[in-house]
Order: C-alpha cells, then sequence, then structure tokens
C-alpha cells in the first residue's frame, strides 16, 4: 500500500491563480480530511469527508472547496489564491472518523 | 471552537535527558493522540488514550490521559538525536473532528 499520496510536493502561485492540491489513499478509508499547517499555529482543519459523497466544513474552510466523488480521492481546489493561503498543506485519512489519521507527505505551497 | 494550550512551545535539551510536555483544555475530550512530525514530512501516530486515567507506553515513550480528560501529558526518557520534531497533541470528543495542539518543538544537543 502507498498510504496516503498527496501532489504536488511544492507549488508556487501568484494571487488570483486557481489550482487543485490531489489527495489519495488507497486503504479504502472513509474518512478524509485536509489540515493546513502555518508556524505557531499547529494543525487546523480545513475540510473534511466521512465517506463519497458528503463533506463538511472544518475550522478554517474560507477560500477552498473539496469535493469527493470517489472514496479514494479528496481534492482540495483554491479558486483565487491569496498570500494569506501560503502554508503547508496535508492530507489524513482513517477507516472512521475515530479510528487513528493517516497523514500524507504534504504540499508546500507559496503565493506570492 | 474548542481549543488545546499544548507547552512548552519548544524545548531545548542535552542527549539523554527525560522530556515532559503536557495539552490541557477547557473540554473533556474522549480521546487523547499524540503525535509526531520529523522535519518535511506528515505527522506520524505515536499514542493514543482511551479512558480516563490511562497510562500507556511505547519504547521510551509515556502518554497519559488526565483524570479529568481534560489533560494528557507525554514522556520521553533518556532523549536520543532522533527524538527532534515537532510533538502535538490532539483530542477527539465523539465523531467530532481532531483537535490539534499548537505543537512542542524539541532540538536534542548531541
Amino acid at each position: 500500500n502507498a498510504g496516503v499520496t498527496q501532489t504536488p510536493k511544492f507549488q508556487v502561485l501568484k494571487t488570483g491563480q486557481s489550482m487543485t492540491l490531489q489527495c489519495a489513499q488507497d486503504m479504502n478509508h472513509e474518512y478524509m480530511s485536509w489540515y493546513r499547517q502555518d508556524p505557531g499555529m499547529g494543525l487546523r482543519l480545513i475540510h473534511y469527508s466521512v465517506g463519497a459523497g458528503i463533506t463538511d466544513q472544518g475550522e478554517v474552510p474560507n477560500g477552498y472547496n473539496v469535493s469527493r466523488s470517489t472514496t479514494e480521492d479528496f481534492p482540495l481546489r483554491l479558486l483565487s489564491a491569496a498570500p494569506s493561503q501560503t502554508s503547508v498543506y496535508f492530507c489524513a485519512s482513517s477507516g472512521t472518523a475515530q479510528e487513528t489519521q493517516y497523514f500524507g507527505p504534504g504540499t508546500r505551497l507559496l503565493v506570492l | 471552537g474548542q481549543q488545546l494550550n499544548q507547552s512548552p512551545q519548544s524545548m531545548f535539551i542535552q542527549e539523554g535527558e527525560d522530556v515532559s510536555m503536557n495539552c490541557t483544555s477547557s473540554s473533556i475530550f474522549n480521546t487523547w493522540l499524540w503525535y509526531k512530525q520529523d522535519p518535511g514530512e506528515g505527522p506520524v501516530l505515536l499514542i493514543a488514550l482511551y479512558k480516563a486515567g490511562e497510562l500507556t507506553s511505547n519504547g521510551r515513550l509515556t502518554a497519559q490521559f488526565g483524570i479529568t480528560r481534560k489533560d494528557s501529558f507525554l514522556n520521553i526518557s533518556a532523549s536520543i538525536p532522533s527524538d527532534v520534531g515537532i510533538y502535538f497533541c490532539a483530542g477527539q470528543q465523539g465523531n467530532t473532528p481532531l483537535v490539534f495542539g499548537k505543537g512542542t518543538r524539541l532540538s536534542v544537543i548531541a
């Protein structure tokens, strides 16, 4: 199993550009989530999904969209990037919300 | 929303020393978790605690779920250079998403 994979590893965007951060897992996990990590702020939940077709907002959802059309994939979309979205983004998955979450390696995003 | 207060924010210790860090919350949690993040990687689960008062070890790591269910601590004994990283506590109540602390950055001086 590859576990949780994220692409790209690094990305530089200009303000206003759009992009999609990809996340995939091959463990047949129902629960997937997106976090952003900023210095001194820990991990903050952006969006999460308890299963295909179901998504919900986390602590900091503004400026981000998600969809869950399959169990395996949970892409995160930035429709119009802003410098405040410069961060490291982590995707995580688990069998259910109460089980151990496995994190991907992260995507480092710089918005100029 | 719920918040976890994790302390200390950072620590510089000599190799061989013991380390202690803790998390407190104003809310009750049913689960406490401790993760470690190595530089440039995602967090990895170290220890999971599911019962108030529970004391669990994983090698040189020991964690406890506080009796009040509002706190937890992590101890690392005889630190080694590979213990360097950021340690996060996380709490969960029922089916709600995990809430993470802001992390403790550990540096080990050989």
